[in-house]
């Protein structure tokens, strides 16, 4: 069965600095894999998607993710975090074995002070 | 772009009350999902539907159910709401298999 481990509940960064969101998956075959974010009292916006070929991919509002099979792993990154960041982020994962539903993480809460 | 809507943002029921919460989607989406949201647990399936008339429970099916009679309305039924049932619910839709899921903006219930 597929899982999805967000270790870091909360994360505090300030503004300009660096950002990595920690994400790592349980399936048994190759797995298809989002990030969303929310805004408060928002729903959820799809950020990025990994399916296939190149394992670095390029998401909205300058966030970036790469897969790394070796290591079950998908985190998201940031080079300069900005304070409209600050959000919960969900880390999801799907099955290619023809059912549609997504498994997702606990969510990790990033607070960006000044 | 694709628009999932929900007929309530904010919701207060009192216990034993029959609740209906409603969803639609704009895109002619095949799948349809509702979630509830609560802190620490992340988002939780309650049910989904492949097509019209077609409902499959979710991790947390206990205590709901759901209908599908058109394509663009998928309806979310707490039969007798309880105090534990006090969450954010999230619909989704998605065209097929094997793609994203886009959101509604949530409904937040209390049941008081």
């Amino acid at each position: 069965a597929q899982s999805v481990t967000q270790p870091d509940i909360h994360i505090t960064v300030s503004e300009g600095a660096s950002l990595e969101l920690r994400c790592n998956y349980s399936y048994g075959a190759t797995p298809y894999l989002f990030w969303y974010v929310q805004s408060p009292g928002q729903g959820l916006q799809l950020l990025l998607k990994y399916f296939s070929g190149d394992t670095l991919v390029q998401g909205i509002k300058g966030f970036e993710a790469e897969f790394k099979r070796s290591q079950s792993s998908f985190n998201l990154r940031k080079p300069s975090v900005h304070w409209s960041d600050a959000a919960e982020y969900f880390c999801a994962v799907g099955a290619k074995d023809g059912a549609n539903n997504l498994f997702f993480g606990t969510g990790t809460r990033l607070t960006v002070i000044p | 772009d694709v628009k999932v809507t929900q007929s309530s943002r904010y919701l207060v029921k009192r216990t034993g009350e029959k609740v209906f919460l409603e969803c639609v989607q704009d895109m002619d989406h095949e799948n349809m999902f509702w979630y509830r949201q609560d802190p620490g647990l992340g988002l939780r399936l309650i049910y989904f539907s492949y097509d019209v008339k077609m409902k499959e429970k979710g991790d947390i099916p206990e205590g709901y159910s759901v209908s599908r009679e058109k394509k663009e309305r998928f309806s979310l039924i707490l039969e007798s709401a309880s105090t534990n049932q006090t969450s954010m619910y999230l619909c989704a839709s998605s065209p097929g298999d094997f793609y994203e899921q886009y959101f509604g903006p949530g409904t937040r219930l209390t049941v008081t």
